[in-house]
C-alpha cells in the first residue's frame, strides 16, 4: 500500500514550457487535492475533485490546469510555466469530501511533494 | 475571513525540554482541528486531531495538543523533545460541516539542540 505518489520529485523549466505532475493513491479515495507551498504561506490549495470526471477551482488556480480521468489518478498541468510558479506542490486525497453529517474521520492524506523551479 | 495563525516560525529548544508550538484560529462553527509534521523533502505526515470531548488530545511520536474553546487556540505540546522532533509542524483546521477545505497555518520550524 504505497498511499499517495507523485511523479517526478524534481523539475526545472524554463519560462514557457509545459509540464505534467501526476498524483496517483491506492486508498480509493474519491476526493484528490493539489497544493503548493511557499515559504511563510502554508499550504493553498490549487484545485481539487470529488471524483472521476470532476474537477474544481481552489484558492489559488491561475495558470494551472487539472484532470481526473481515472478515480486513482489527478494530474496537474503547467501550460506555460512562469517564475511565480516555482514552488513545492503536493498533492493529498481523502476518502470524504462533504462533512454534511459532521463526519470526524476526514484527515487528508499527503503525497511527497514534487519541488518545481521555474527559470 | 477564516484563517489559522502560527505566530512563531521558528522554535528552538533543547533536547529534553518541553517544548510548545502555537496555533490560534479563526474558522466558525467548532471546526476539527488538526496538527501535521514535515520533515526535510517530505509530504506532511498527520500527528494527531480534536473532534470533541477532552481538550487534551494525544497524538503520535509522544505529541499532544491542548485544544482551548475560549482562546480558540490549539497548541501542540510534548514534554521532552527530541532531536528528532526537529521538523515543520503546521496546525490545520477544517470545518465541521461543508466542504472539507483545510485552511493551513503557515508554519513553524521546531529546532531541537543537543
Amino acid at each position: 500500500n504505497a498511499g499517495v505518489t507523485q511523479t517526478p520529485k524534481f523539475r526545472v523549466l524554463k519560462t514557457g514550457q509545459s509540464m505534467t505532475l501526476l498524483c496517483a493513491q491506492d486508498m480509493n479515495h474519491e476526493y484528490m487535492y493539489w497544493y503548493r507551498q511557499d515559504p511563510g504561506m502554508g499550504l493553498r490549495l490549487i484545485h481539487y475533485s470529488v471524483g472521476e470526471g470532476t474537477t474544481a477551482k481552489g484558492e489559488v488556480p491561475d495558470g494551472y490546469n487539472v484532470s481526473r480521468l481515472k478515480k486513482q489518478n489527478f494530474l496537474l498541468g503547467l501550460e506555460s510555466a512562469a517564475p511565480s510558479q516555482t514552488s513545492v506542490y503536493f498533492c493529498a486525497s481523502s476518502y470524504s469530501l462533504l462533512s454534511l453529517a459532521g463526519d470526524p474521520y476526514n484527515e487528508q492524506f499527503f503525497g511527497p511533494g514534487t519541488r518545481l523551479t521555474v527559470l | 475571513a477564516q484563517s489559522v495563525a502560527q505566530p512563531e516560525d521558528q522554535v528552538n529548544v533543547a533536547e529534553g525540554n518541553p517544548l510548545t508550538v502555537k496555533c490560534t484560529y479563526s474558522v466558525s462553527g467548532n471546526p476539527y482541528l488538526f496538527w501535521y509534521v514535515q520533515y526535510p523533502n517530505r509530504g506532511l505526515q498527520f500527528l494527531l486531531k480534536y473532534i470533541t470531548g477532552d481538550n487534551l488530545v494525544k497524538g503520535s511520536y509522544g505529541f499532544e495538543a491542548e485544544f482551548n474553546k475560549s482562546q480558540t487556540s490549539f497548541h501542540l505540546k510534548k514534554p521532552s523533545a527530541l532531536v528528532s522532533d526537529s521538523a515543520l509542524y503546521f496546525c490545520a483546521v477544517r470545518p465541521k460541516y461543508g466542504f472539507n477545505k483545510f485552511y493551513f497555518g503557515s508554519g513553524t520550524k521546531l529546532n531541537v539542540k543537543p
